[in-house]
């Protein structure tokens, strides 16, 4: 069945160091792979996508790779904030119309002051 | 533009009830999929809805059934609750014109099951 594994539940970062994210899945082919936010309580926020022909996606601070050979993608925040903390979704997003979406359980990513 | 909207916020049902949440699309948006969302764990997707019919359906029983209206809206019914359905309830609209048909989710609806 369909697998998708976020590294680690929680992750602790210093403020100002790059934090890496890692999002592996197996038995799928992802047209697309998507990065979210999520605050507690709150519903998740779309922050990027990345297709499986694309090696690497920036915005702003925020970089994404996709490894479809390693069946891996990186999320990564430079120069992390507090304000950075929260959990970070990844998402497989479907190859056909009919696909599901599936989400990662999530990494709760604290940025230390 | 108002974004995705939900209603209720939060909502505390007993075992047994039948509850209605409901989700307003992001305007521009044709399509409409719940997510159910239990504490420390990733959305799992219920159904989608587009063009008033259920498209999808994820692995829920009959009990989750939905509904879209003409104005894209939508709502799902959850009958004979159980405490395990004690969860975020997401709604998330998205459009078929989209090629990447990125969703965008609402705030929300808390329930608790007692």
């Amino acid at each position: 069945s369909q697998k998708i594994e976020q590294n680690s539940e929680a992750l602790n970062i210093q403020e100002g160091k790059t934090a890496t994210l890692t999002c592996n899945y197996t038995n799928y082919s992802p047209a697309y792979l998507q990065w979210y936010r999520q605050d507690p309580g709150r519903g998740p926020v779309f922050l990027l996508l990345i297709r499986e022909n694309e090696k690497e996606k920036r915005k702003e601070r925020l970089k994404v790779t996709f490894d479809t050979t390693l069946k891996q993608s990186l999320f990564h925040i430079t120069a992390s904030q507090p304000a950075d903390s929260a959990t970070y979704l990844c998402a497989l997003d479907k190859r056909y119309r009919d696909d599901k979406i599936i989400f990662g359980k999530g990494t709760r990513l604290h940025i230390l002051p | 533009d108002a974004g995705v909207t939900q209603s209720p916020t939060h909502l505390i049902k007993t075992r047994g009830q039948q509850v209605t949440l409901r989700c307003s699309p992001k305007s521009g948006h044709d399509t409409v999929s719940w997510y159910q969302q239990a504490l420390g764990q990733g959305p799992q997707f219920i159904f989608q809805y587009y063009e008033e019919e259920e498209r999808q359906r994820g692995n829920f029983p009959d009990r989750f059934s939905g509904h879209q209206f003409p104005n894209y809206s939508s709502e799902l019914n959850v009958n004979a609750l159980l405490l395990g359905d004690s969860a975020l309830y997401l709604c998330a609209s998205s459009s078929r014109a989209e090629i990447q048909e990125t969703q965008y989710f609402g705030p929300g609806t808390r329930l608790l099951v007692l």
